[in-house]
């Protein structure tokens, strides 16, 4: 089973700042990787895949980078709306696996 | 405008089965490009996937759940089901049904989700 690892567990950011979130694989996953935004009370909702394609629901303000074991969701300026938990996925193979999320509060 | 709703009883006993149904509007189940599926989150935690299927009968399952979780199908309904049987408290989660991308890799769409309480 691959291993997906968040960092930080909590991100402290104030509005219109930048946030960077990290994730890794346990072992090698291209760029099988997708991004889910989740906001209290709510379903997840897809966010970026492939590593770095983002959803049509998403404005370019959210990027995606990385391949192999070392991934990164940018949030260039905060909107009151991202503040939420944020979730990656690798589906290289299965089992599917998340990582344990980023929760992105305000500062 | 695709759209998944899960149904089923919120409290279920140790020991029992849990039976969940998920009805899809907007796109059939017989749709041989996607995968269709289920995922869970315990309150205050993280995601946990269970299955994965094709309406062909492919089958993806966590293996964490040691063979008690089944899914199946009725396209008559447009519905798909879980059960999952000798559920514990560990089981107590939120249950989120779910469309796979193609190749069943990432979610493009959830349910709501319903929370199942195990409990005596």
């Amino acid at each position: 089973e691959i291993v997906m690892t968040q960092s930080p567990a909590i991100l402290s950011v104030s509005p219109g700042e930048r946030a960077t979130l990290s994730c890794r694989a346990s072992q090698f996953i291209s760029t099988n990787l997708a991004w889910y935004q989740q906001r209290p009370g709510q379903a997840p909702r897809l966010l970026m895949y492939g590593a770095s394609t983002r959803a049509t629901a998403f404005p370019a303000r959210f990027s995606g980078s990385g391949s192999g074991t070392e991934f990164t969701l940018t949030i260039s300026s905060l909107q009151s709306e991202d503040f939420a938990v944020y979730y990656c996925q690798q589906y290289v193979n299965w089992p599917l696996t998340f990582g344990g999320g980023t929760k992105v509060e305000i500062k | 405008q695709l759209q998944l709703q899960e149904s089923g009883p919120g409290l279920v006993k140790p020991s029992e089965t849990l039976s969940l149904t998920c009805t899809v509007s907007g796109d059939s189940i017989n749709n041989t490009n996607y995968y269709w599926g289920w995922i869970r989150q315990p309150p205050g935690k993280g995601l946990e996937w269970i299955v994965n299927m094709l309406y062909s009968g492919t089958t993806h399952y966590n293996a964490s759940l040691k063979s008690r979780a089944t899914v199946s199908v009725d396209t008559s309904e447009n519905q798909f089901s879980l059960k999952l049987n000798s559920v514990s408290a560990a089981d107590t989660a939120i249950y989120y049904c779910a469309r796979y991308c193609s190749g069943g890799s990432c979610v493009d769409h959830w349910g709501q989700g319903t929370l199942v309480t195990v409990s005596s």
